[in-house]
């Protein structure tokens, strides 16, 4: 049973409109979250976080928010641009227990 | 220039032999970490290390070995390789207490057990 689920498998945005990315999870310890950027043939990258005291966190274009009730946490990329195309996973935290999400595969169109 | 290696890239094998998968990282890390790739699975956690000589199971250690002799290296070791092992593998990095939020990964090493 995957604890973190991204259940849409891919997405395609507009350059310059909102890139909305979704993440839900199962297990009520996880306290800190992640999302990483994965590019063809690299590893993936740190993007940003959020601790679950917290349910909003800004960087740039970047922003997640938190809905600890609801179990679920999104992306937010504003605008959007070509060279965000990629897939984003998210990721959560319980201690040393680290579990990514399946991946979300972003393709933003000029 | 800070980085995790890892070794070889790509690899075929046959079901049964014996395969060693480095990693190393120059940025003095205590913490390491191996994972998989599977489609629809996303990164799935087999082992971890917090420090030398400490290493612990992560979710999918079945078939998996790793060793922690010496801060910088985590090689993974595949003692009888079997088809199902078939995936795409990251090592990463990270100073302990960072939450993974300085997490450096390695390129991937993919592998083919027929």
């Amino acid at each position: 049973d995957q604890q973190v689920k991204q259940n849409s498998p891919s997405l395609s945005v507009q350059e310059g409109r909102i890139s909305i990315l979704n993440c839900d999870y199962t297990n009520s310890m996880f306290d800190y979250f992640l999302w990483y950027k994965k590019y063809p043939a690299e590893g993936p990258t740190f993007l940003i976080s959020i601790s679950s005291i917290k349910d909003k966190n800004e960087d740039g274009r970047f922003t997640v928010f938190l809905n600890k009730s609801a179990k679920h946490l999104s992306l937010h990329i504003v605008p959007s641009q070509p060279g965000d195309s990629a897939v984003y996973f998210c990721a959560a935290m319980d201690g040393q227990n680290f579990v990514f999400g399946p991946g979300t595969r972003l393709s933003v169109l000029p | 220039e800070a980085q995790v290696t890892q070794n070889p890239r790509y690899l075929i094998t046959v079901t049964g032999k014996k395969l060693t998968v480095t990693c190393s990282q120059n940025m003095n890390h205590e913490y390491m970490s191996w994972y998989r790739q599977d489609p629809g699975l996303g990164l799935r956690q087999i082992y971890y290390s917090m420090n030398v000589e400490v290493t612990d199971k992560g979710d999918v250690p079945e078939g998996y070995k790793v060793s922690r002799k010496e801060k910088r290296n985590f090689p993974l070791i595949l003692e009888s390789p079997s088809p199902n092992q078939t995936s795409l593998y990251f090592c990463a990095s990270s100073p302990i207490g960072t939450g993974m939020t300085e997490a450096f990964f390695g390129q991937g090493t993919r592998l083919t057990v027929v």
